[in-house]
C-alpha cells in the first residue's frame, strides 16, 4: 500500500524568501514521485517527477525536490518565492509506476509582498 | 489534441438527475483515469482505463458511478441519480505507457458538477 502525508495544510512565505513543502511517503516497492501545482480556478499541471534516476530532481519554475529514501520524504523548495507561486501544492506517489496515483491532500502556499 | 479535453467545464444539476461527464484524452495515450476533488477531501481515484477495460474501479464511490471508454480514445463518467455529496470537480488524466515504462500524467480543467 502507498500512501502520503503533507505535513503543513498552509504555508506561508515572503516574496523572495524560500519555499519548503514537506512531504513524507510509504510505498512497498520503490516508488515514483510527483509534486503538482494546482492555481486557483486551474487544473493540475506536472512541477517535477522523480522516478529512479537522480535524487535531486529540478522541476519548471525553480523548483526543485530531493528524494531521500532514508527519511522516505520528497521536499519541495525553491530558493526565492514569487507572487505567482501562490497556490495549492500536491505530492503524489505511485509505487506501482502506471497505475493509481495516491495525492497528498494537499498544501497551500501563500506569498505575501 | 494536444491535451487532455473535458467537457462540460461546468454543470449544474437537480438532485436525482442523471450526468455525464466526458473525457478526451492526449492522442496515442493508452491509460486514462478519472479523479474527483472535493473540497477538503483533496483527490480521490475513481477508475482507471487500459485501453477499453478498466483493470482498476475500486474508486468508485457506489454502484451509481460508472464509466466507459471506447476506441482506446473517449471516456464517459456517469453518475446516476445525483445526490448533493456527489458535487465535485471531475479530473481526467490520461498517461502514456510503453512497455512498463511510464510517462507521467497530464491532467485536464475538470468538470465542476454541483448538485443543487
Amino acid at each position: 500500500a502507498q500512501s502520503v502525508t503533507q505535513l503543513d495544510s498552509h504555508v506561508s512565505v515572503s516574496e523572495g524568501t524560500p519555499v519548503l513543502l514537506r512531504c513524507n511517503y510509504s510505498s512497498s516497492y520503490s516508488p515514483s514521485l510527483f509534486w503538482y501545482v494546482q492555481h486557483p480556478n486551474k487544473g493540475l499541471q506536472l512541477l517535477l517527477k522523480y522516478t529512479s534516476a537522480a535524487t535531486l530532481v529540478k522541476g519548471i519554475n525553480g523548483f526543485e525536490a530531493e528524494f531521500k529514501k532514508s527519511e522516505t520524504s520528497f521536499h519541495l523548495t525553491k530558493p526565492s518565492a514569487h507572487m505567482s507561486d501562490a497556490a495549492e501544492y500536491f505530492c503524489v506517489v505511485s509505487d506501482r509506476g502506471y497505475s493509481t496515483l495516491t495525492f497528498g491532500k494537499g498544501t497551500m502556499l501563500l506569498v505575501s509582498p | 489534441g494536444a491535451g487532455v479535453s473535458q467537457s462540460p467545464s461546468n454543470k449544474v444539476t437537480e438532485k436525482g438527475k442523471d450526468v455525464e461527464l466526458r473525457c478526451d484524452p492526449i492522442s496515442g495515450h493508452t491509460a486514462l483515469y478519472w479523479y474527483r476533488q472535493s473540497l477538503g477531501q483533496g483527490l480521490e481515484f475513481l477508475i482507471y482505463f487500459q485501453g477499453n477495460s478498466a483493470p482498476d474501479k475500486s474508486g468508485l464511490p457506489s454502484d451509481r458511478f460508472s464509466a466507459e471508454r471506447t476506441g482506446g480514445s473517449v471516456s464517459t463518467l456517469t453518475i446516476q441519480r445525483t445526490q448533493q455529496e456527489d458535487s465535485a470537480v471531475y479530473l481526467c488524466a490520461s498517461s502514456l505507457e510503453s512497455r512498463g515504462r511510464f510517462y507521467g500524467y497530464t491532467f485536464g480543467s475538470g468538470t465542476r458538477l454541483t448538485v443543487v
